[in-house]
């Protein structure tokens, strides 16, 4: 069975600290991204990864970094945790064998930053 | 900028009733189209995958496509009150950059 998991589901951090978010994914899977998800937003991409040692900037990435040193985990980074990056984060992967292109989600991770 | 837009809802169908679901996206190299569904506090998940015009059934749901009018929909027939959720539109282009783009989603409720 499918399965995307990510360290936290709840997580309160204060301004200024250093925040990691973990997500594994036991499919075997090359691609790795991570969003996040705000009311009236829509789930935004922030980093993409092909492979290990590989990344991909998405569509907001200004205040986050990632790492991929292991195939099955993708680490989204808050350099330095602000306010308005109080959100709900989503980590997904698909495969690109075979031709499926289903991203599979993981359950999320609630951040506020205080 | 490559766009998907959907109208946000809420829908609001009577149960046993058919919900339609429609999205319009901007870039004519898209590929392949997706229908996810999110309940409240939870992620999305895939219901239905369409990848060439016409439709396409799996149950109680069928993807539309036409891809000349840049358009998808999803109808869910005998709208049950489990249907209550946020519906993503979801399209892919076919190259290298694997991201896929991600409507806003439209809120369904289904009336008892």
């Amino acid at each position: 069975d499918v399965k995307v998991t990510q360290s936290s589901r709840y997580l309160v951090k204060r301004t200024g600290e250093k925040v990691f978010l973990e997500c594994v994914q036991d499919m075997d899977h090359e691609n790795m991204f991570w969003y996040r998800q705000d009311p009236g937003l829509g789930l935004r991409l922030i980093y993409f990864s092909y492979d290990v040692k590989m990344k991909e900037k998405g569509d907001i990435p200004e205040g986050y970094s990632v790492s991929r040193e292991k195939k099955e985990r993708f680490s989204l980074i808050l350099e330095s945790a602000s306010t308005n990056q109080t959100s709900m984060y989503l980590c997904a992967s698909t495969s690109q064998a075979g031709g499926s292109e289903t991203q599979y989600f993981g359950p999320g991770t609630r951040l506020l930053v205080l | 900028q490559k766009e998907v837009e959907q109208n946000s809802g809420p829908l609001s169908v009577p149960e046993g009733a058919i919900a339609s679901l429609n999205c319009t996206y901007s870039d004519r190299g898209s590929q392949s189209f997706f229908w996810y569904r999110q309940y409240s506090g939870k992620s999305p998940e895939l219901i239905m995958s369409i990848y060439s015009n016409g439709d396409k059934e799996d149950g109680r749901f069928t993807a539309q496509l036409n891809k000349a009018s840049q358009y998808v929909s999803l109808l869910i027939r005998d709208s049950q009150p489990s249907d209550s959720a946020t519906y993503l539109c979801a399209v892919k282009a076919w190259d290298r950059d694997d991201k896929i783009i991600f409507g806003k989603g439209t809120r369904l409720h289904i009336l008892p």
